[in-house]
Order: structure tokens, then sequence, then C-alpha cells
């Protein structure tokens, strides 16, 4: 079956030191998207990506993030310079349709500790 | 202010059980998705629906939009059905974000 691969799966990094999460979605899906989950807390969206370009992104989503899509299979996430509030667990999603016109796959989540 | 909204928080039951999980929502949707979350944090969709029902397996999930509300059904229920169980919906108006609820987490002893 096919699947969304994450790597890493666990980072630790320092305060302020840039980070990239790196997915692979499933090879002939069109759109792509970051979320992330804060230890207890729900699942929030972060960025939404396609022909590549975003196409919407939250308020969560500042200059400190940026996705892209280096060479056509892996989708990443860059954080610039990490806080200890961006500790948490990173979800990568694709789809072959837009929104509610495509079933979602998520990948097994990336999670980030900042000290 | 929430826009989805889960109950219970958290369910216990003993095998076999039946299980119902709620789900209901503020706002106008496109659709919306049970997941189950796994102990490791991994997220699977187990439905996507706009209206009326779907079963796969134990699994019924049914949608009444008029009355904004979904609801997952668990027959038999079984220990390795034990994980969070969360509802997420696309708003109206064809955006692509999906908005969650906090999740149930359920506990199926044998």
């Amino acid at each position: 079956e096919p699947e969304v691969t994450q790597t890493p799966s666990h980072q630790v990094t320092q305060m302020g030191q840039e980070v990239i999460l790196r997915c692979v979605p499933i090879s002939n899906h069109l759109y792509f998207y970051w979320y992330r989950q804060i230890l207890g807390q729900k699942v929030e969206f972060l960025v939404s990506f396609y022909n590549n370009e975003i196409s919407e992104k939250s308020e969560i989503f500042d200059d400190q993030f940026s996705v892209e899509r280096p060479d056509g299979s892996n989708f990443t996430l860059k954080i610039r310079s990490t806080k200890l509030e961006d500790s948490a667990m990173y979800f990568c999603a694709s789809s072959q349709g837009a929104g509610a016109t495509g079933e979602l796959f998520f990948g097994e989540g990336s999670r980030l500790t900042v000290l | 202010k929430n826009e989805v909204e889960q109950s219970p928080q958290n369910l216990t039951a003993q095998e076999g059980e039946f299980i119902t999980i709620n789900c209901s929502y503020s706002v106008g949707i496109s659709a919306l998705h049970w997941l189950q979350q796994h102990p490791g944090g991994g997220i699977v969709s187990l439905f996507m629906l706009s209206s009326g029902k779907k079963k796969h397996g134990r699994l019924i999930a049914t949608i009444n939009i008029q009355e904004k509300h979904s609801s997952l059904h668990i027959t038999a229920s079984h220990p390795r059905d034990s994980a969070v169980y969360i509802c997420a919906a696309y708003t109206q108006g064809g955006s692509e974000k999906l908005v969650f609820g906090k999740g149930m987490k359920l506990t199926v002893n044998p």
C-alpha cells in the first residue's frame, strides 16, 4: 500500500537553529500539506502546497517557516530559527485532489524537540 | 471557540461493546474526516464523508449535515481499537485546511 514517509522521526535541536523536516508524498499525489500537533493539543493546519506554490497557509505559518519541493519527490518544511514553542509533532500529508475531493494520507510524523 | 467539538474526551470500554464517538461542528462544512491516531502518533484516515453513511469492517460513520453532527460507531470492539479518534472538517468555500477536533481517547479492555 502506498504511504507517505517522513524523516527524521525525531529531531532534537537547540533554540535558534534551523531545522528541515522531510516528506516523501505518495508518487501520483498533487496536493501536499503540513500539520503540527503540540503535545496534548489538537492537530493544527500549517500550509497546503500545489503546483509548486503555497495555496493556503495558517497564521502559525509565519516568516520563520518555508516549504519547497526541491526535486519533484521530496516535500520539505524548514523552520529558520527554532523557538521553544516550535516543539511539536509535525505531520506531512498528501492527496490526489484538493481538500474534500481527495483521500488524504498522513505520514507517521516527525517529532521536533527544541531545547 | 472550537469549530469542531468531540464528546466524550475519554472512553473506556470492555471488549465486545458497541462504541459511539460523537462530533459536532458549528460551521458549514464540505466534508468530514474520521481519523485514528495510534499511541506512537501516526494518523490514519478512516473515512471521509459529506453525507449519509459509510461502513468499513466493524466501523460505521454517519453524518447529518442539517444537524451538523457526525458519529463513528465501532461494533464488537477489540483492544486493538484502542487509539485516539479524531474528527476533522473541511469548511465550506473550498478551503484545503482541515479543522481538527481535540480527539477522543478510547481504551478497550480485554
